[in-house]
């Protein structure tokens, strides 16, 4: 079945650092892929998406490309700031099916220290 | 407006009862998801329901697990037999009409723990 693996955490970075957090998928179909973001004590938020092969989702300072001969979906951000510590969560939903369930990863939890 | 409210926040119970946790989902909203959270892990889809029926219950651990969605807006979540393994966050959704590209906005959460 789909299923989604990203880099293990905890993650420590320091401000102003770049940042890649892995993320493959594996899907029968064509599936849109998302980034979520769970900042400490609230829920979970959608962070970026994108739904075909090469679009690039973007927000706050954050990309990912969906890279479908490589199967992958890396977040990246060029200079991360304390209030970017969350767990971040790599996602994906299938087409094959009528409606968006959606498949996590395991999340990789990040601390930005100043 | 208002986002996804979920209730209670917290929960604690005892091995072999039976609890409710209610989900209400943003206004106007026809699909709802519940989705349970493992410590450490990301979470897991239970169901999803379209309007007042349940499109795919396919998540659900065992038959323990039940929800209901009856005037389409609303959704309860119930467990019987409680057990300690059922200990984990219980996450709602909603999203306003089924479709890959429509985003889920996620509740904050109710953290179950079982005793």
């Amino acid at each position: 079945g789909d299923s989604v693996t990203q880099m293990e955490g905890p993650v420590t970075l320091s401000e102003e650092a770049f940042l890649t957090i892995n993320c493959t998928y594996t899907a029968t179909g064509y599936p849109s892929l998302f980034w979520y973001v769970q900042y400490p004590g609230e829920g979970l938020q959608l962070l970026l998406k994108a739904t075909k092969a090469d679009d690039k989702g973007s927000n706050k300072g954050f990309e990912a490309t969906y890279r479908k001969e490589t199967t992958s979906f890396h977040l990246e951000k060029g200079s991360v700031q304390v209030s970017d510590s969350a767990v971040y969560f790599c996602a994906l939903s299938d087409r094959v099916t009528s409606y968006d369930k959606v498949i996590f990863g395991p999340g990789t939890s990040l601390s930005v220290i100043p | 407006g208002a986002g996804v409210s979920q209730t209670p926040s917290n929960k604690v119970t005892e091995k072999g009862k039976y609890v409710e946790l209610r989900c209400d989902p943003i206004s106007g909203h026809t699909a709802l998801y519940w989705y349970r959270q493992s410590l450490g892990q990301g979470p897991e889809f239970l169901i999803y329901f379209q309007g007042t029926g349940a499109a795919d219950d396919s998540g659900l651990p065992n038959d323990r697990f039940f929800a209901v969605r009856p005037e389409g807006s609303v959704s309860t979540l119930k467990i019987q037999r409680t057990e300690r393994g059922d200990s984990a966050v219980y996450l709602c959704a909603s999203s306003s009409l089924a479709g890959s590209t429509d985003t889920q906005y996620f509740g904050p959460g109710t953290r179950l723990t079982v005793l």
